[in-house]
């Protein structure tokens, strides 16, 4: 069964420092993965997703995430974090064949971010 | 386009009652979930729907737990009897767009 893991409970960074959310996955096939933002409240939001082709994929707010497959891996990245970024991430993988279609999710990563 | 908008956002209630919680899905979406979000579990998938019709209900707790999509506009999850361990909340989904959420308290 695929599984996701994301190490890191929590993390603090400086406003204008880089980030990086760590994820791991375990899938047999060729995995779908995503990464969304949830604000406290609210439903979770598409970050971004990745199926097939460039590793390297863009998504909203400027992040972008890095898929590693030797590695087993689909870390989160942005250069400079903004206050707003405060928020828990969720990393997911998805299991699609046949009649299915689920989605596993990760723990979450709790952001703060410091002035 | 609205998204996908449940209701109630909000709702205390005291244990024993029945609770039901509703989701409108976007149009055009085969796809419908549940999901309940607790701090101790994280995100769960409790049932999800393809074509109205449910595939996989492995995730609903008990039998106090149902949920039905009459249709493609509309969907419910419905608890009874509520105790306050179903305290938590209650998302819907289609495929990477989720619904605000229902914060449900029991009593």
């Amino acid at each position: 069964a695929q599984s996701v893991t994301q190490p890191d409970i929590h993390i603090t960074v400086s406003e204008g420092a880089s980030l990086e959310l760590r994820c791991n996955y375990s899938y047999g096939a060729t995995p779908y993965l995503f990464w969304y933002v949830q604000s406290p409240g609210q439903g979770l939001q598409l970050l971004l997703k990745y199926f097939s082709g460039d590793t390297l994929v863009q998504g909203i707010k400027g992040f972008e995430a890095e898929f590693k497959r030797s590695q087993s891996s689909f870390n989160l990245r942005k250069p400079s974090v903004h206050w707003s970024d405060a928020a828990e991430y969720f990393c997911a993988v998805l299991n699609s064949g046949g009649s299915n279609y689920k989605l596993t999710f990760g723990k979450g990563t709790l952001l703060t971010v410091n002035p | 386009d609205a998204g996908v908008i449940q209701s109630p956002r909000h709702e205390v209630t005291e244990m024993g009652q029945e609770v039901t919680l509703r989701c409108k899905p976007i149009s055009g979406h085969d796809y419908l979930f549940w999901y309940r979000q607790t701090m101790m579990r994280g995100l769960e998938l409790l049932i999800y729907f393809n074509n109205n019709v449910p595939i996989d209900d492995s995730g609903m707790p008990e039998d106090r737990f149902s949920a039905k999509m009459p249709n493609a506009s509309f969907s419910t999850l419905k608890i009874q009897p509520s105790e306050p361990r179903d305290s938590a909340v209650y998302f819907c989904e289609q495929p990477q767009h989720f619904g605000d959420g229902t914060r449900l308290s029991i009593l």
